[in-house]
């Protein structure tokens, strides 16, 4: 089993449309837990980390369920511009090292 | 705001040469890594570095060596291009601690022919 796993998509959306994404992690000693964007041929940029108890940053909603160990990452009203791939990124080596999900492709549609 | 800046965004070398990739950060960040990216393999990493001169071995640091003099400058080290090292490859920086998030340089596409 990967340590990180992602549904590749791509999730197709109109514009205005809920979606979610999930992100599984096998090691149930992982610590730290953080959503990325990517964009074609550029770099990952940071979009959220995620709490133990959830946490919101606009239209974006992060959950961790550590019992079931999966992060969410929920995006109301989506936006042409939320079109990219979303990497989740878990930390379950201790020190300094983090595993990369390969990415969920997301394409926003007039 | 964050500044990881990677040598170049496009480099292409020969079977063989020694290739350098450096990357320097402005934000005094202990922590640096490099990762290559190839299609359906997401990120990988090959080596980092908690500190000057310290270094320690990703998932794959075959074919790879680092170097770490100053702590704004981690450099990436092919001793003989092969061509399965065509990739993306990214920088990242981060401050010390389990809880930080990495901040990426712009990247460098490598082609070994």
């Amino acid at each position: 089993r990967k340590e990180v796993e992602q549904d590749p998509g791509p999730f197709n959306v109109p514009e205005g449309a809920t979606v979610a994404f999930n992100c599984t992690y096998s090691n149930s000693a992982s610590q730290s837990f953080f959503w990325y964007r990517q964009d074609c041929r550029k770099e990952p940029k940071l979009l959220m980390s995620v709490y133990s108890s959830g946490n919101e940053d606009g239209r974006f909603t992060a959950q961790l369920n550590r019992a079931s160990q999966y992060i969410s990452l929920l995006i109301r009203d989506s936006k042409l511009s939320d079109s990219a791939t979303y990497l989740c990124v878990v930390n379950s080596r201790g020190y300094q090292k983090v595993t990369f999900g390969t990415g969920t492709k997301l394409q926003v549609i007039p | 705001d964050v500044k990881v800046t990677q040598s170049s965004r496009y480099l292409v070398k020969r079977t063989g040469e020694k290739v350098f990739l450096e990357c320097v950060q402005d934000m005094d960040h202990e922590n640096m890594f490099w990762y290559r990216q190839d299609p359906g393999l997401g990120l990988r990493l090959i080596y980092f570095s908690y500190d000057v001169k310290m270094k320690e071995k990703g998932d794959i640091p075959e074919g790879y060596s680092v170097s770490r003099e100053k702590k704004e400058r981690f450099s990436l080290i092919l001793e003989s291009a092969s061509t399965n090292q065509t990739s993306m490859y990214l920088c990242a920086s981060s401050f010390a601690g389990s809880n930080q998030p990495q901040h990426f340089g712009d990247g460098t596409r490598l082609s070994i022919l």
